[in-house]
C-alpha cells in the first residue's frame, strides 16, 4: 500500500517563475493538505482540498493556488516565485476532512535563486 | 502564523535516558498531536490527545494536555538513537477546524 507521494523531490527555479507540485494521496484517502515549512520552523497550513474543492485555506497569497482531480490527486501551483517561497512543500493526505491524523509524503523541497 | 511554542528547541540525551518536550498553544483547540519529522522530510504521526483528555500512553511515549494552562508535554522513556528527530506538536482549533496548527519544533538528539 503505497503512501503519500510527492514529486518532484527537489526543484530549483529563479524568481518570477512558475512551479507546479504535484501529490498522490495516501490509497483510501480523499482530502489533500498542502503545508510550507522553512527551514527550521515548523509547517503553515497552505490549504485543504476535499471533494476537488478548496475547503480552507491559511495565510498565504492568491499566487499560490491548487487543484484536485477526481482520482484525489493534487497539484500546488505558485505564480511569480519570490526567493522567500523558497522551503519544503509538504503533501498530507486523511480519509476525511477532519485532521485527527494526517499521513505526509517526503516533501518536495524548493530553492527559488 | 504559529500557534505553539515548543521548548527546549533542542535536547541532547544519552541512550536509555527520558526525554521531555513541551509544548504551549494559544487558543482553545479540539486535539493536539504529535509527529515527529526525520531530516527535515516527511512528518509522522505519533499521538492525538483529545481537549477533554488528560494524559495518554502510546508504547514509550507519554502525553499530556492541560487546558487551563495551553500546554502539553511529550515523554520518550528509554530513548534510542533512532529516536533522534525533530518532534512537533500541532493544534486543530476549535473555531478554525480541518487545519493544523505547527509549533517550531525540539531537536532531539540521541547520542548512543
Amino acid at each position: 500500500d503505497a503512501g503519500v507521494t510527492q514529486s518532484p523531490t527537489h526543484l530549483i527555479k529563479t524568481r518570477g517563475q512558475q512551479v507546479t507540485l504535484r501529490c498522490s494521496p495516501k490509497s483510501g484517502h480523499d482530502t489533500v493538505s498542502w503545508y510550507q515549512q522553512a527551514l527550521g520552523q515548523g509547517p503553515q497550513f497552505i490549504f485543504q482540498y476535499y471533494e476537488e474543492e478548496e475547503r480552507q485555506r491559511g495565510n498565504f497569497p492568491d499566487r499560490f493556488s491548487g487543484h484536485q482531480f477526481p482520482n484525489y490527486s493534487s497539484e500546488l501551483n505558485v505564480n511569480a516565485l519570490l526567493l522567500g517561497d523558497s522551503a519544503l512543500y509538504l503533501c498530507a493526505s486523511s480519509p476525511d476532512p477532519r485532521v485527527e491524523k494526517l499521513f505526509f509524503g517526503s516533501g518536495t523541497q524548493l530553492s527559488v535563486l | 502564523s504559529q500557534q505553539g511554542e515548543e521548548d527546549p528547541q533542542a535536547l541532547s540525551i544519552q541512550e536509555g535516558e527520558n526525554a521531555t518536550m513541551n509544548c504551549s498553544y494559544k487558543t482553545s483547540i479540539n486535539n493536539l498531536q504529535w509527529y515527529r519529522q526525520n531530516s527535515g522530510r516527511g512528518l509522522v504521526h505519533l499521538i492525538l490527545i483529545r481537549s477533554n483528555e488528560r494524559e495518554k500512553h502510546s508504547g514509550r511515549l507519554r502525553v499530556t494536555l492541560d487546558t487551563s494552562k495551553k500546554s502539553s508535554s511529550l515523554l520518550i522513556t528509554a530513548s534510542r538513537a533512532a529516536d533522534t528527530a525533530s518532534y512537533f506538536c500541532a493544534t486543530e482549533e476549535e473555531t478554525s477546524g480541518s487545519r493544523l496548527t505547527f509549533g517550531e519544533g525540539t531537536q532531539l538528539t540521541v547520542n548512543p
